[in-house]
């Protein structure tokens, strides 16, 4: 079946420091979604990326596409203390546009 | 004015108990879902409706039944609780539309203990 894994499984940084974590699908995704868990909460939709080698930036989020679409990652620039939780892709299974596979997350840590 | 909401926060229960989760939404999405998150982070889907259709039925054991009286309601019921279905489970809605990009939103989740 579809897999979506995610590297690191865990990160931890220095406050100030920057962190990337990679998502890499083992099919062609329509599109790639991103959240983030802080711990104990619930995941909190980020962002959407459609197009092939698409590039998003959210204040110190940047976020990619690749050109097959089939990877995505997420680089955070200066990581701050507020930062800190599980990050995840997700991309539609089979096609579907309302069936979300996870990626298996990255936690990050931040150590002030 | 949440826009997910599950209730009980927390389930703790004996092995063999039957207990329901119940999950709201007011965003007037057209489809739920049921996720379930392991002690590991993992994220899998179970079920989803659309319009109080079943339409996604994840290989999940059929003690556990969904229920979508109306679709801004939909209900988890399971049967003969065991202590692997210990977990966290969300509750999450998604909407559909031209221009509308299709993140979901996901409630606060239940945290079930099976003992």
């Amino acid at each position: 079946g579809q897999q979506v894994m995610q590297i690191p499984q865990y990160q931890h940084v220095q406050e100030g420091e920057d962190f990337t974590t990679y998502c890499n699908s083992s099919t062609t995704l329509s599109n790639i979604q991103w959240y983030k868990q802080r711990p104990g909460g619930h995941p909190v939709f980020l962002i959407q990326l459609v197009k092939s080698g698409e590039v998003k930036k959210q204040k110190r989020l940047t976020f990619q596409f690749g050109e097959a679409k089939k990877n995505s990652s997420l680089h955070i620039t200066a990581t701050q203390t507020t930062d800190v939780g599980t990050y995840f892709c997700a991309g539609p299974y089979g096609g579907a546009t309302n069936k979300l596979i996870f990626g298996t997350g990255t936690l990050l840590a931040v150590q002030p | 004015d949440t826009a997910v909401s599950q209730t009980p926060k927390y389930l703790v229960t004996q092995m063999g108990n039957d207990k329901s989760i119940k999950c709201e939404q007011n965003l007037g999405h057209d489809t739920m879902y049921w996720y379930k998150q392991d002690s590991k982070k993992f994220l899998k889907i179970m079920f989803s409706y659309n319009n109080k259709e079943l339409i996604i039925n994840e290989t999940v054991p059929n003690r556990f039944s969904p229920k979508s009286p109306d679709k801004a309601h939909l209900n988890l019921h399971i049967n003969s609780l065991e202590l692997g279905d210990s977990a966290v489970y969300f509750c999450a809605s998604s909407g559909f539309g031209v221009g509308r990009v299709h993140g979901y939103t996901f409630g606060s989740g239940t945290r079930l203990t099976v003992v």
